[in-house]
Protein backbone atom coordinates (compact mmCIF):
# COMPACT_ATOMS: atom_id res chain seq x y z
CA UNK A 1 0.00 0.00 0.00
CA UNK A 2 2.96 1.99 0.27
CA UNK A 3 2.76 5.24 -2.52
CA UNK A 4 5.82 6.89 -1.51
CA UNK A 5 8.81 4.62 -0.48
CA UNK A 6 12.07 5.93 0.58
CA UNK A 7 15.22 3.77 0.79
CA UNK A 8 17.17 3.43 3.05
CA UNK A 9 15.08 5.14 6.17
CA UNK A 10 18.63 5.48 8.01
CA UNK A 11 21.85 6.28 6.09
CA UNK A 12 24.90 7.36 7.85
CA UNK A 13 27.80 8.43 5.51
CA UNK A 14 31.24 9.88 6.47
CA UNK A 15 32.15 13.42 6.00
CA UNK A 16 33.00 13.96 1.93
CA UNK A 17 31.92 10.61 1.01
CA UNK A 18 29.12 11.16 -1.43
CA UNK A 19 25.72 9.33 -0.68
CA UNK A 20 22.19 8.90 -2.87
CA UNK A 21 19.44 8.63 -0.97
CA UNK A 22 15.81 6.87 -3.29
CA UNK A 23 12.56 7.73 -3.70
CA UNK A 24 10.19 5.84 -5.49
CA UNK A 25 6.90 6.08 -6.10
CA UNK A 26 3.14 4.04 -7.51
CA UNK A 27 0.55 7.21 -7.71
CA UNK A 28 1.96 8.07 -11.11
CA UNK A 29 2.56 11.73 -10.22
CA UNK A 30 4.60 13.97 -12.63
CA UNK A 31 5.74 16.41 -9.73
CA UNK A 32 8.40 14.83 -6.93
CA UNK A 33 10.45 16.89 -4.60
CA UNK A 34 12.51 16.92 -2.21
CA UNK A 35 12.74 18.49 0.76
CA UNK A 36 15.32 19.05 3.93
CA UNK A 37 14.57 19.21 7.73
CA UNK A 38 16.37 19.47 10.07
CA UNK A 39 15.82 18.79 13.92
CA UNK A 40 12.97 20.83 15.08
CA UNK A 41 12.87 23.18 12.01
CA UNK A 42 10.15 22.91 9.14
CA UNK A 43 10.49 21.38 6.06
CA UNK A 44 12.38 23.05 3.32
CA UNK A 45 12.20 22.66 -0.01
CA UNK A 46 15.21 21.68 -1.97
CA UNK A 47 14.45 21.32 -5.29
CA UNK A 48 11.56 19.66 -7.42
CA UNK A 49 10.78 17.88 -11.05
CA UNK A 50 7.62 18.86 -13.21
CA UNK A 51 8.00 15.40 -15.35
CA UNK A 52 11.64 15.99 -16.28
CA UNK A 53 11.82 19.65 -15.58
CA UNK A 54 14.18 20.13 -12.99
CA UNK A 55 13.58 23.29 -10.70
CA UNK A 56 16.05 24.26 -8.39
CA UNK A 57 15.38 26.90 -5.36
CA UNK A 58 17.32 29.44 -5.59
CA UNK A 59 19.21 28.64 -1.51
CA UNK A 60 19.93 25.11 -2.69
CA UNK A 61 23.79 24.39 -2.10
CA UNK A 62 25.55 23.10 -5.02
CA UNK A 63 26.53 20.17 -3.15
CA UNK A 64 22.65 18.74 -3.84
CA UNK A 65 21.67 17.17 -6.96
CA UNK A 66 19.05 14.94 -8.13
CA UNK A 67 17.65 12.87 -10.78
CA UNK A 68 14.18 11.62 -11.96
CA UNK A 69 15.39 8.99 -14.56
CA UNK A 70 11.54 8.24 -14.91
CA UNK A 71 8.18 8.61 -13.92
CA UNK A 72 8.66 6.63 -10.44
CA UNK A 73 12.09 7.22 -9.16
CA UNK A 74 13.88 10.24 -8.13
CA UNK A 75 17.17 10.24 -6.40
CA UNK A 76 19.24 12.70 -3.82
CA UNK A 77 22.84 13.12 -4.70
CA UNK A 78 25.12 15.02 -2.18
CA UNK A 79 28.72 14.92 -3.63
CA UNK A 80 30.31 15.93 -0.09
CA UNK A 81 28.37 15.78 2.90
CA UNK A 82 29.41 18.02 5.42
CA UNK A 83 28.02 18.18 8.88
CA UNK A 84 25.63 20.39 8.40
CA UNK A 85 23.94 18.26 6.47
CA UNK A 86 22.77 15.86 8.79
CA UNK A 87 18.64 15.81 8.44
CA UNK A 88 15.62 14.14 7.62
CA UNK A 89 15.54 14.09 3.51
CA UNK A 90 11.74 14.23 2.81
CA UNK A 91 10.16 13.26 -0.49
CA UNK A 92 7.04 14.03 -1.54
CA UNK A 93 4.94 13.88 -4.99
CA UNK A 94 1.78 15.50 -6.36
CA UNK A 95 -0.50 15.16 -9.09
CA UNK A 96 -2.04 18.35 -9.61
CA UNK A 97 -5.61 16.64 -9.39
CA UNK A 98 -8.28 19.40 -9.17
CA UNK A 99 -5.74 22.41 -10.34
CA UNK A 100 -2.35 23.97 -8.68
CA UNK A 101 -3.75 25.52 -6.01
CA UNK A 102 -6.24 22.50 -4.80
CA UNK A 103 -3.16 19.80 -5.21
CA UNK A 104 -1.96 17.78 -2.54
CA UNK A 105 1.35 16.33 -1.25
CA UNK A 106 1.87 12.76 -0.66
CA UNK A 107 4.81 12.74 2.02
CA UNK A 108 7.62 9.27 2.12
CA UNK A 109 8.57 8.56 5.62
CA UNK A 110 11.51 10.51 4.77
CA UNK A 111 15.28 9.23 5.05
CA UNK A 112 17.75 10.14 8.30
CA UNK A 113 20.96 11.52 7.10
CA UNK A 114 23.78 11.25 9.81
CA UNK A 115 26.92 12.38 8.89
CA UNK A 116 30.21 11.00 10.72
CA UNK B 1 8.66 32.76 3.94
CA UNK B 2 5.73 30.78 5.04
CA UNK B 3 3.64 34.38 5.64
CA UNK B 4 1.35 32.32 8.24
CA UNK B 5 1.22 32.69 11.73
CA UNK B 6 0.41 29.85 13.97
CA UNK B 7 1.70 29.46 17.98
CA UNK B 8 4.59 27.31 18.64
CA UNK B 9 2.79 25.00 21.04
CA UNK B 10 -0.28 23.63 21.90
CA UNK B 11 -1.78 21.19 24.63
CA UNK B 12 -5.17 19.44 24.67
CA UNK B 13 -6.83 16.69 26.96
CA UNK B 14 -8.17 13.68 25.55
CA UNK B 15 -10.71 13.36 23.56
CA UNK B 16 -11.71 17.10 23.78
CA UNK B 17 -11.95 19.13 20.67
CA UNK B 18 -9.16 21.35 19.78
CA UNK B 19 -9.04 24.49 17.87
CA UNK B 20 -5.30 25.58 16.11
CA UNK B 21 -5.64 28.48 14.71
CA UNK B 22 -3.30 30.38 11.93
CA UNK B 23 -3.34 33.99 11.09
CA UNK B 24 -2.41 34.85 7.47
CA UNK B 25 -3.76 39.03 7.42
CA UNK B 26 -2.08 39.47 3.96
CA UNK B 27 -3.91 36.24 2.06
CA UNK B 28 -4.19 36.90 -1.15
CA UNK B 29 -7.62 36.28 -2.88
CA UNK B 30 -7.18 32.88 -4.44
CA UNK B 31 -4.55 31.69 -2.44
CA UNK B 32 -6.19 28.50 -0.60
CA UNK B 33 -5.50 27.61 3.23
CA UNK B 34 -3.99 23.92 3.13
CA UNK B 35 -3.38 22.41 6.62
CA UNK B 36 -0.67 19.48 6.99
CA UNK B 37 0.73 17.41 9.93
CA UNK B 38 3.59 15.47 10.84
CA UNK B 39 3.50 13.28 12.85
CA UNK B 40 6.78 12.04 15.30
CA UNK B 41 9.27 10.56 12.42
CA UNK B 42 6.57 10.52 9.99
CA UNK B 43 6.73 12.78 7.17
CA UNK B 44 4.09 15.59 6.90
CA UNK B 45 0.42 14.07 5.53
CA UNK B 46 -2.50 16.12 4.07
CA UNK B 47 -5.40 16.90 6.80
CA UNK B 48 -7.85 19.51 4.89
CA UNK B 49 -7.77 22.74 2.69
CA UNK B 50 -10.21 25.14 1.53
CA UNK B 51 -10.50 28.38 0.17
CA UNK B 52 -13.39 30.75 1.51
CA UNK B 53 -16.12 28.23 3.07
CA UNK B 54 -15.96 25.92 5.81
CA UNK B 55 -14.62 22.30 5.37
CA UNK B 56 -15.40 18.90 6.66
CA UNK B 57 -13.31 15.32 6.19
CA UNK B 58 -13.09 11.91 7.82
CA UNK B 59 -9.88 14.11 9.97
CA UNK B 60 -10.61 17.43 10.68
CA UNK B 61 -12.55 20.73 9.99
CA UNK B 62 -11.36 24.22 8.10
CA UNK B 63 -12.98 27.07 9.86
CA UNK B 64 -12.19 30.24 7.51
CA UNK B 65 -12.94 33.59 8.76
CA UNK B 66 -15.43 35.69 6.54
CA UNK B 67 -11.92 38.30 5.66
CA UNK B 68 -9.90 35.09 5.02
CA UNK B 69 -7.36 36.81 7.36
CA UNK B 70 -7.57 33.68 9.70
CA UNK B 71 -8.43 29.98 9.75
CA UNK B 72 -9.11 27.02 12.68
CA UNK B 73 -8.29 23.92 12.29
CA UNK B 74 -10.64 22.19 14.20
CA UNK B 75 -9.81 18.22 15.50
CA UNK B 76 -13.16 17.40 17.13
CA UNK B 77 -11.88 14.77 19.76
CA UNK B 78 -8.51 14.52 20.05
CA UNK B 79 -7.08 11.35 20.21
CA UNK B 80 -3.13 10.69 21.64
CA UNK B 81 -2.12 9.38 18.18
CA UNK B 82 -3.20 13.38 16.98
CA UNK B 83 0.16 14.20 18.89
CA UNK B 84 2.22 16.22 15.93
CA UNK B 85 2.96 19.50 14.36
CA UNK B 86 0.67 21.07 12.37
CA UNK B 87 1.29 22.99 9.34
CA UNK B 88 -0.98 26.20 7.71
CA UNK B 89 0.31 26.95 4.55
CA UNK B 90 -0.94 29.49 2.05
CA UNK B 91 -0.71 27.77 -1.26
CA UNK B 92 -1.23 30.04 -4.15
CA UNK B 93 -0.15 27.15 -6.54
CA UNK B 94 2.36 29.03 -8.28
CA UNK B 95 5.02 27.75 -6.65
CA UNK B 96 5.92 24.18 -3.80
CA UNK B 97 4.38 24.49 -0.78
CA UNK B 98 6.05 26.51 1.91
CA UNK B 99 5.94 25.17 5.41
CA UNK B 100 6.02 27.71 8.46
CA UNK B 101 7.08 26.42 11.80
CA UNK B 102 3.98 25.18 12.77
CA UNK B 103 1.63 24.47 16.10
CA UNK B 104 3.10 21.57 18.34
CA UNK B 105 0.07 19.42 19.13
CA UNK B 106 0.83 17.66 22.86
CA UNK B 107 -2.30 15.74 23.84
CA UNK B 108 -2.37 14.68 27.30
CA UNK B 109 -4.23 11.33 28.20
Amino acid sequence: DAMVIQNPRYQVTQFGKPVTLSCSQTLNHNVMYWYQQKSSQAPKLLFHYYDKDFNNEADTPDNFQSRRPNTSFCFLDIRSPGLGDAAMYLCATSGLEGGPRTDTQYFGPGTRLTVL
Amino acid sequence: DAKTTQPNSMESNEEEPVHLPCNHSTISGTDYIHWYRQLPSQGPEYVIHGLTSNVNNRMASLAIAEDRKSSTLILHRATLRDAAVYYCIRYSGNTPLVFGKGTRLSVIA
